[in-house]
This record gives C-alpha cells, sequence and structure tokens, in this order.
C-alpha cells in the first residue's frame, strides 16, 4: 500500500485538461515536504516532469503544471495529446516513528480517448 | 548526456544473492548521491536503498534492509547493490537512480530484471 494515494486511472479527449492528485499526510507533503512527478511512458523507465512542486526540467511541454497544498498535490496536463499516454507518479519525502522514507504515490494511467 | 546502464539481473533462486552495477557516465559521479528504485511486474515505483556520494552514508527501506547493501566505487563512477536472502517479492525491475537536491530522482537507468522463483 502507497503512502501517497492517486487514482488509479484518468482519461480525456484529445486537446482536453486533466488533473491527478497526489494525497498524502502531515508526515510527509504535510509536513512542507516537495512533490515531483514522474512520467512513465509504455515499456520505459520513469522520467522527471515536475520537480518541486511546481517546475518543469528542460524540455518538457508547458502543457504539464503542478500545484501543491496542505497535503496534497496534483498535476495537471491540458491540452492533451496521444503521446502523454502514459503512467504518472508523484513523489516526495516521509518522515516517520520508522525512519525516513522516499515515498511515491501508487501511480495514475492516463488515458486518451 | 547522463548515462545510466544497469546489469546483472537474471533469475536466481529463492533464498539466493545477486549483485547488481549501474555503470554512470557524462557527469561527476562523486559529487551525487545515487539510488535504487524497484518496480515489481504491474506494480508501483518503491524506493530501495540511497549512498551519499562523499561520504558513503547508506540508507535503506524497511523492506531490504539486513539483506541489500548498496555500494559505490567512485573511482569506476559504478554504483553496487548486493541482494541476499532473496525472496519471491523482490522480483522487480531494479532501476539505478540519480539523486539531486536531497529529494528529486532526476535521472534513471533503463532497469534491470531480477527474477526469484524457483
Amino acid at each position: 500500500q502507497s503512502v501517497l494515494t492517486q487514482p488509479p486511472s484518468v482519461s480525456g479527449a484529445p486537446g482536453q485538461r486533466v488533473t491527478i492528485s497526489c494525497t498524502g499526510s502531515s508526515s510527509n507533503i504535510g509536513a512542507g515536504y516537495d512533490v515531483h512527478w514522474y512520467q512513465q511512458l509504455p515499456g520505459t523507465a520513469p522520467k522527471l516532469l515536475i520537480y518541486g512542486n511546481n517546475n518543469r526540467p528542460s524540455g518538457v511541454p508547458d502543457r504539464f503544471s503542478g500545484s501543491k497544498s496542505g497535503t496534497s498535490a496534483s498535476l495537471a496536463i491540458t491540452g492533451l495529446q496521444a503521446e502523454d499516454e502514459a503512467d504518472y507518479y508523484c513523489q516526495s519525502y516521509d518522515i516517520s516513528l520508522s525512519g525516513y522514507d522516499y515515498v511515491f504515490g501508487s501511480g495514475t494511467t492516463v488515458t486518451v480517448l | 548526456e547522463v548515462q545510466l546502464l544497469e546489469s546483472g539481473g537474471g533469475l536466481v533462486q529463492p533464498g539466493g544473492s545477486l549483485r547488481l552495477s549501474c555503470a554512470a557516465s557524462g557527469f561527476t559521479f562523486s559529487n551525487y548521491a545515487m539510488n535504487w528504485v524497484r518496480q515489481a511486474p504491474g506494480k508501483g515505483l518503491e524506493w530501495v536503498a540511497m549512498i551519499h556520494g562523499s561520504s558513503g552514508t547508506t540508507y535503506y527501506a524497511h523492506s531490504v534492509g539486513g539483506r541489500f547493501t548498496i555500494s559505490r566505487d567512485n573511482s569506476k563512477s559504478t554504483l553496487y547493490l548486493q541482494m541476499n536472502s532473496l525472496r519471491a517479492d523482490d522480483t522487480a525491475v531494479y532501476y539505478c537512480v540519480k539523486l539531486i537536491d536531497g529529494t528529486i530522482f532526476d535521472y534513471w537507468g533503463q532497469g534491470t530484471l531480477v527474477t526469484v522463483s524457483s
């Protein structure tokens, strides 16, 4: 069971806007740790998509954006394109009684209709 | 260009051992913390272990502590993961991942598959 909760799937037509939520707790996102997002195209390794809640690495299209509030974060894809079909994972840092951990969300599959 | 190339995966029996390697290039290896992250078939991502760049300090996920050992050879720009007492639930693709700013996994290798089965 993942520490960060994401919806299993979201879908949208080309050109539409979709959002993916990432819900954490007071020991990770709510503790002030940044949220990062990764895109995993079918059969490939994950790739950094958004870092520091809302920053895009060089080469990532500006139709991808991130936000964070309280114990949650969101990834938005505007102007959805066929090549955006992939799995998306959020990631943060967690401090609990058992120690420090890098934690990932459960993953969300984006389908372009 | 940053490149991370894993090797050493394969089929191993339960209770067995395996050593993964990751050859890094395109950056000053010793300056960065490195990680192993795994993904079981059809499942999500799970952080496994981290090692700091110069100090060599290590951290492990609870699921592998005491069985796995992460290490590095900065002179060879190579990261390792020694896996002992392997179990069926260790079956996964293991990714070598570079870390920046303490929490960002900025570059990932292509992964190497470890299958634990009799």
